[in-house]
């Protein structure tokens, strides 16, 4: 069964710092990792997805990695601000396109 | 702006109504799903699409039927709901991959669902 873990599950941080969110999952084997953000009440904005034979992938501020013999992905967001406040949450795609979330890591950057 | 799209955004309904939630894509995805979400937890999969047919059903009960009627909508009817049906009922697409899948999947903003 995939498990996929996101620890601290909620953190602040004071705007212009850089925002180190990191998710362990036990497949080795997995197809690639999606990052989405959420916001309150709101659906699943796709951030980042990283296929299996890569190591990272960047989009502006945003820079995720796989490390797939560790079973880690990290999400790092570069000068955080309040904008970036949101719930993070990383998925590992498996078998006929199933995703396996984390609980996600809340995130509140402080003005 | 996202592209799912579902309607509708709220709804509120007894525990003998009948109602449907809609989603509709126009990206040319061939997989849709519908997901499930309590608060504070993370989504959870209740049926996929493929090409338009059910390709997994997460063991979901019965009163939840979901229907794909062509290949850019997808459909979730609703019938003789439980209070603990209330949650964030999330519609999503993709491409289908080749050998299982790798293609990113995008959300749509959901339907918060109360059942009185």
């Amino acid at each position: 069964k995939q498990e996929v873990t996101q620890i601290p599950a909620a953190l602040s941080v004071p705007e212009g710092e850089n925002l180190v969110l990191n998710c362990s999952f036990t497949d080795s084997a997995i197809y690639n990792l999606q990052w989405f953000r959420q916001d309150p009440g709101k659906g699943l904005t796709s951030l980042l997805l990283i296929q299996s034979s890569q190591r990272e992938q960047t989009s502006g501020r945003l820079n995720a990695s796989l490390d797939k013999s560790s079973g880690r992905s990290t999400l790092y967001i570069a000068a955080s601000q309040p904008g970036d406040s949101a719930t993070y949450l990383c998925a590992e795609l498996y078998g006929n396109n199933r995703l396996a979330f984390g609980k996600g890591n809340q995130v509140v950057v402080i003005p | 702006d996202t592209e799912v799209t579902q309607t509708p955004k709220h709804l509120v309904m007894g525990m003998t109504n009948k109602k449907s939630l809609k989603c509709e894509q126009h990206m040319g995805h061939r997989a849709m799903y519908w997901y499930k979400q309590k608060a504070k937890k993370p989504p959870e999969l209740m049926f996929v699409y493929s090409y338009e047919k059910l390709s997994i059903n997460e063991s979901v009960p019965s009163r939840f039927s979901p229907e794909c009627p062509n290949s850019s909508l997808l459909n979730l009817h609703l019938h003789a709901l439980q209070p603990e049906d209330s949650a964030l009922y999330l519609c999503a697409s993709s491409q289908v991959g080749v050998g299982g899948g790798n293609q990113p999947q995008h959300f749509g903003d959901g339907t918060r669902l109360s059942i009185l």
